[in-house]
């Protein structure tokens, strides 16, 4: 059973400041990461993929990614009110023959102006 | 692109009753998904297509279930004889033949179905 764990949250923190979201997942032959954002009542909307160990950047956001670990995280800098919505963390095993997609049930993240 | 688009955007039957959804995928993307999605979880696949062929079902998929996909364009899910707990966002979405590592799945707006 494939298994992709999230704190479910509500995760506050200050207009401004750095939120941190964190996922594991269970199965080792992974090999691609997805972070999607999901506001109240909308459809998830695909925000940052990565497939290597490291990090990845784009604007105010980073993926950071430690297969070792089955650990990734999304970093978004300078939060803004605009991003309070539930963050879904979700995982591919390609390699596997299957192109589903294993979600988390999501972070909620409340920024605070 | 003008995105994956759905129809219904809502939908609320009686049940007992037989629904069906439509789903049309970002043009040139030859994978289409379908996931179901409930109040406080993640979306769960439901069943995959690329070009016609269906290849992936998940046991979620009962057999009051189906999908189809006739010319590798848009798909529909169907649901028989609804049931209380059907009632969730039905999600699609596609992905570009690169495939790979690269599978990157875009989603549409879904459909809510109700069951009353």
């Amino acid at each position: 059973q494939k298994e992709v764990e999230q704190n479910s949250g509500p995760l506050s923190v200050p207009e401004g400041a750095i939120a941190s979201l964190n996922c594991t997942y269970s199965d080792r032959g992974s090999q691609s990461f997805f972070w999607y954002r999901q506001y109240s009542g909308k459809s998830p909307e695909l925000i940052m993929s990565i497939y290597s160990n490291g990090d990845k950047e784009d604007g105010r956001f980073t993926a950071q990614l430690n297969k070792a670990s089955q650990y990734v995280s999304l970093l978004i800098r300078d939060s803004q009110p605009s991003d309070s919505a539930t963050y879904l963390c979700a995982v591919l095993n390609s390699g596997a023959g299957s192109y589903q997609l294993t979600f988390g049930k999501g972070t909620k993240l409340s920024v605070i102006p | 692109d003008t995105g994956v688009s759905q129809d219904p955007r809502h939908k609320i039957t009686k049940r007992g009753q037989n629904v069906t959804f439509r789903c049309d995928p970002i043009s040139e993307h030859n994978r289409l998904y379908w996931y179901r999605q409930t109040l406080g979880q993640g979306p769960e696949f439901l069943t995959y297509f690329q070009n016609e062929a269906q290849l992936e079902k998940s046991r979620l998929l009962s057999d009051r279930f189906s999908a189809e996909r006739p010319k590798g364009s848009f798909s529909t899910l169907e649901i028989q004889r609804t049931e209380q707990g059907d009632s969730a966002m039905y999600l699609c979405a596609s992905s570009h033949p690169g495939g790979g590592l690269y599978n990157e799945q875009f989603f549409g707006p879904g459909t809510r179905l109700t069951v009353l």
